[in-house]
């Protein structure tokens, strides 16, 4: 079946500029995640989604980090007035059953974010 | 904070070896345990899980986790070149609906 998926899967962007970047996780993965990971580094949590409702977004690195999943599907992350250290591979992840201790994450293919 | 640490490497191991791969972690909270791969350019793909003390194996790989020590690791038997890769160490609460703590990931790299 279908994985994960993600796009674009490279983005260069000019320092100042928006930019928005979608996944599409498996179909029924209830769960979504973002990570970001930034070169030679694991990646970190950005935010979680349950459905539609976004539970945890602790880890938004600024107020111009925004990510919504509005019918509990795909989910678009946005990145307001692009920085130099937005630059980093974002990874979108979706689990199907949040509840079980051993349910894991399926990452996506990530999108290559070079902010110049 | 929740840390998880692992040694950045790299670990050159001779093909047909066994590799080790250590991991440790500050939450004594965790429950569930991850060793995922990632190729150079590519997204993590899971290896293994476990959440009970003791070994789990799986084919040439072996994962190991003591939960008094918080230290986990996995055990790669007869070292392949297309093992090469890096290896992140990834930990969670008691259920999926938590997100995973990584390690910065061990970069192995296997000799022919």
């Amino acid at each position: 079946g279908a994985g994960v998926s993600q796009s674009p899967r490279y983005k260069v962007a000019k320092r100042g500029q928006d930019v928005a970047l979608r996944c599409d996780p498996i179909s029924g993965h209830v769960s979504l995640f973002w990570y970001q990971q930034a070169l030679g580094q694991g990646p970190e949590f950005l935010t979680y989604f349950q459905n539609e409702a976004q539970l945890d977004k602790s880890g938004l690195p600024s107020d111009r980090f925004f990510a919504e999943r509005p019918e509990g599907s795909v989910s678009t992350l946005k990145i307001q007035r692009t920085q130099q250290e937005d630059s980093a591979v974002y990874l979108c992840a979706s689990t199907l059953n949040q509840w079980l201790k051993r349910e894991t994450q399926y990452f996506g293919p990530g999108t290559r974010l070079l902010v110049l | 904070q929740k840390e998880v640490e692992q040694n950045s490497g790299p670990l050159s191991v001779p093909e047909g070896a066994i590799a080790s791969l250590n991991c440790t972690y500050s939450d004594r909270g965790s429950q569930s345990f991850f060793w995922y791969r990632q190729y150079s350019g590519k997204s993590p793909e899971l290896i293994m899980f476990i959440y009970s003390n003791g070994d789990k194996e799986d084919g040439r790989f072996t994962a190991q986790l003591n939960k008094a020590s918080q230290y986990v690791s996995l055990l790669i038997r007869d070292s392949q070149p297309s093992d090469s890769a890096t290896y992140l160490c990834a930990v969670r609460g008691p259920s999926g609906n938590t997100p995973l703590v990584f390690g910065k990931g061990t970069r192995l790299s296997v000799i022919a």
